[in-house]
């Protein structure tokens, strides 16, 4: 099972929006709405900010919000702030009965 | 207050095996799928593991089935991953990570432990 693609970085001014897409196949992102974005802090664990594609766990800021049309998925990070520089990370179920990462978005706060 | 503590990680030469193991509290453990995720030094995420509630469910990436066991104590609480035919690409830090809700699908992991690192090589 391929990673799904995502964009290496994305970088923005502090309140602006950014999005960052995260392509699959119709093994996963197509077929399924078992999709979450992970935010990651260098050596920190991941921490989980939207599940089954629009949804956001308690705590989490409405700043991130996420989409999915057909393969792909999308995060958006509204009114950008200095805290979200961090690396994102896409999941989603897949056919084969697997979960699946993203290769990972390094967002940068201008 | 949700806590998964990882240990057991370590250096290891190739063709070698290790256990970790993920010490769980804050909730009832038995009651959720528990998974491992890891990630190699600079690199993204790469789930290998997850295992249901009451051992039910077992699943694993292709990169590792055949070599990775997981298992799960529930009087314990705690998770384990036998690791064994080591590789240097095995080298990552070893998360573990509990799944959002109760249930046996493969998808949301609300907290994570700290993580454990293992380093493969001679």
């Amino acid at each position: 099972q391929s990673a799904l693609t995502q964009p290496a970085s994305v970088s923005g001014s502090p309140g602006q929006s950014i999005t960052i897409s995260c392509i699959g196949s119709n093994s996963d992102l197509g077929a399924y709405s078992y999709v979450s974005w992970y935010q990651q802090h260098p050596g920190k664990a991941p921490k989980l900010l939207i599940y089954y594609v629009t949804y956001r766990p308690s705590g989490v800021s409405n700043r991130f919000s996420g989409s999915k049309s057909g393969n792909t998925a999308s995060l958006t990070i509204s009114g950008l702030q200095a805290e979200d520089e961090a690396d994102y990370y896409c999941s989603s179920f897949t056919s084969s009965s697997t979960l699946v990462f993203g290769g990972g978005t390094k967002v940068t706060v201008l | 207050e949700v806590q998964l503590v990882e240990s057991g990680g370590g250096l290891v030469k190739p063709g070698g095996s290790l256990r970790l193991s993920c010490a769980a509290s804050g909730f009832t453990f038995s009651s959720y799928m528990m998974n491992w995720v890891r990630q190699a030094p600079g690199k993204g995420l790469e789930w290998i593991s997850s295992i249901g509630g009451d051992d039910g469910f077992i699943y694993y990436a292709d990169s590792v089935k055949g070599r990775l066991t997981v298992s799960r104590d529930n009087a314990k609480n705690s998770l384990y991953l036998q690791m064994n035919s080591l590789r240097a690409e095995d080298t990552a830090v070893y998360y573990c990570a509990k799944r959002l809700s109760t249930g046996t699908s493969l998808d949301y992991f609300d907290h994570w432990g700290q993580g454990t690192l293992v380093t493969v090589s001679s």
